[in-house]
This record gives C-alpha cells, sequence and structure tokens, in this order.
C-alpha cells in the first residue's frame, strides 16, 4: 500500500527566508506526486505536481519540488518565503494508471514570522 | 468554470439530527470525492466515485454515514444520526484524470452540539 510522510507537522521560518517542507512516499510501484496548498478557511489548491520527466518541477508563486526516486523524497522549497505563503500544504500520491484515488500526507504548517 | 460548489458553508445542527451536505463537482469531471479533516486525524477520504458509480466506500466511519451520486452533476453526503463526534469540515473534491489532480471545494464546516 501506498504512504505519504511528512515529516514536520509545523515549520517556523522568517520572511524573505529560504524554507524546506520534507515530504517521503512509500510505493513498491511507480507513482505520481503532487503537493497541495490549503490558505485559512479554504480548501486545498494544486500546488505542482511531478508525473514524469525533469525531476524538478516548478509553481507559478515560487515553490519548487525534486522527485527524488533513490530516496523516496518529494521535497517541496522556496528560496524565500513571503508572509502569504502561510497556509498548510499536504504532499500526497497517486499510483500510476491505477485509479484516481491520492493519498495525502498529515500536511505541514508553514508560519511566517516577521 | 464555477469550481467545485459545496453547500451549506456551514452547519450546526444539534445531536441525533439528519445532516445533509451537497456537492456539484466541476462539469466534465467523472471522479469525485468526499473528504473530512479534523485536528486530530487531518485529511481523511470517506469515499469517491467514478461515472457516479461508488467504488471505494471503505472510509465512511459507519452506517450513519452514506454518500450518493444520483447524476454527474450532483452528490450528497448525508449523517443519520449525526454525533458531537462528527464535527468537521467535510471537503468535496472533483478530476477528470489521474494527472490532473483534484479540484477541491471550499468545504461545508459541520458542528454537532
Amino acid at each position: 500500500a501506498q504512504s505519504v510522510t511528512q515529516l514536520d507537522s509545523q515549520v517556523p521560518v522568517f520572511e524573505e527566508a529560504p524554507v524546506e517542507l520534507r515530504c517521503n512516499y512509500s510505493s513498491s510501484v511507480s507513482v505520481y506526486l503532487f503537493w497541495y496548498v490549503q490558505y485559512p478557511n479554504q480548501g486545498l489548491q494544486l500546488l505542482l505536481k511531478y508525473l514524469s520527466g525533469s525531476t524538478l518541477v516548478e509553481s507559478i508563486n515560487g515553490f519548487e519540488a525534486e522527485f527524488n526516486k533513490s530516496q523516496t523524497s518529494f521535497h517541496l522549497r522556496k528560496p524565500s518565503v513571503h508572509i502569504s505563503d502561510t497556509a498548510e500544504y499536504f504532499c500526497a500520491v497517486s499510483v500510476r494508471g491505477r485509479d484516481d484515488k491520492i493519498i495525502f500526507g498529515k500536511g505541514t504548517r508553514l508560519h511566517i514570522l516577521p | 468554470d464555477a469550481g467545485v460548489i459545496q453547500s451549506p458553508r456551514h452547519e450546526v445542527t444539534e445531536m441525533g439530527q439528519e445532516v445533509t451536505l451537497r456537492c456539484k463537482p466541476i462539469s466534465g469531471h467523472n471522479s469525485l470525492f468526499w473528504y473530512r479533516q479534523t485536528m486530530m486525524r487531518g485529511l481523511e477520504l470517506l469515499i469517491y466515485f467514478n461515472n457516479n458509480v461508488p467504488i471505494d466506500d471503505s472510509g465512511m466511519p459507519e452506517d450513519r454515514f452514506s454518500a450518493k451520486m444520483p447524476n454527474a452533476s450532483f452528490s450528497t453526503l448525508k449523517i443519520q444520526p449525526s454525533e458531537p463526534r462528527d464535527s468537521a469540515v467535510y471537503f468535496c473534491a472533483s478530476s477528470r484524470g489521474q494527472v490532473y489532480g483534484y479540484t477541491f471545494g471550499s468545504g461545508t464546516r459541520l458542528t454537532v452540539v
């Protein structure tokens, strides 16, 4: 069975500092990987995804994630965070070619400190 | 595109009452998912439908919960009778295929007193 582990439940970081949110997955088959963001009192929104090809994927608001097959990781990074990045971030995995079901991690709450 | 539409946004009900949550997926999306989110348990998949057919309901907590999708544009999640431990935010999401990910609604915040 597939699973997703987000190692940090909360990450505090100063504004304009870099941040990395860690994600590891467990699967014996090929997967698709996703990061979702949830702003306060809203639903989840797709931030970026890895399907195939280049292992580095980027979002429109400066986040990037790198797929590392050997370490079964898909960590999310941003070189300089802004107060507006305050949100909860969810890593998720879906088995290629199977059904549409996505398994979500428990989330990491990003706190931006002024 | 109006996105995934959920109603109501907030619901407060007394223990023992029936609660019905509603969801309109995005037109053309053939999969629909119901999730429950709490601080303690995080995001839990309750049930998902593909082409209006329930595919996996293993996450439905107990017989008090039921879900239907009578057509491609409407789904309901019903709790009868409701209990305080059902208090949570319930999300509906839809998808047009595995590689596209999900589009979530804004959620229904349910409080059972």
